[in-house]
């Protein structure tokens, strides 16, 4: 059972930013947020993780409220090439499973 | 980059078979993870191991499913025998527990059983 809750899909057009926000309200103290995305026919591919207030990569940047009972993902001016399906997820780096949810369909346009 | 490898990349078999998957991990990663995906369901965990020590295998359907991992170069799942419902893309992932970089993904293995 996916601990996290994350819209089913999304659309934008290019060079937009686009924030995918994503609910956890049981999260545990020791758990991380961890985004993923996948891309058709492919495996999915780590993006981000944090544990609260912001990171930000080459790719991404994530919010974390302190609360940390929800998290945000930021992607600066999308293009096409960003169509893909975006996974928020718990992991903790105990023994704890890494388990997907159904993930936001993200869908850029020209 | 480093890349974990899973062979085959298509399969298609008769049901009935046996089919056998295998994933070379990063070296030097310390947990893998097996996941099926479907259309239905899916991106679904079915085991998992650290240190080569199966951990989590409560996802696969235990009368037909087995996964091992007999070296840290190789993990295994093999399916006798595999059935229709059977078919769907197997994943492979390896890492360690608090990496800054996260799991990484195998290319998968696209299984039909006819």
């Amino acid at each position: 059972l996916a601990k996290t809750t994350q819209p089913i899909s999304m659309d934008s057009y290019e060079g937009q930013e686009v924030n995918i926000t994503c609910s956890h309200n049981n999260i545990a103290t020791n758990d991380y947020i961890t985004w993923y995305q996948q891309f058709p026919s492919q495996g999915p591919r780590f993006i981000i993780q944090g544990y609260k207030t912001k990171v930000t990569n080459e790719v991404a940047s994530l919010f974390i409220p302190a609360d940390r009972k929800s998290s945000t993902l930021s992607l600066p001016r999308v293009s096409l090439s960003d169509t893909a399906v975006y996974y928020c997820l718990r992991f903790s780096g105990g023994y704890n499973k890494l388990i997907f949810g159904a993930g936001t369909r993200l869908a850029v346009h020209p | 980059d480093a890349r974990v490898t899973q062979t085959p990349r298509d399969k298609v078999t008769e049901m009935g078979q046996e089919v056998t998957m295998r994933c070379q991990p990063i070296l030097g990663h310390n947990t893998v993870f097996w996941y099926r995906q479907t259309m239905m369901q899916g991106l679904e965990l079915l085991a998992y191991f650290r240190n080569r020590a199966p951990l989590d295998d409560s996802g696969m359907p235990k009368d037909r499913f087995s996964a091992e991992m007999p070296d840290a170069t190789l993990a295994t799942l093999k399916i006798q025998p595999s059935e229709p419902r059977d078919s769907a893309v197997y994943f492979c992932a390896s890492g360690s527990p608090g990496a800054p970089d996260g799991y990484t993904f195998g290319s998968g293995t696209r299984l039909t059983v006819v």
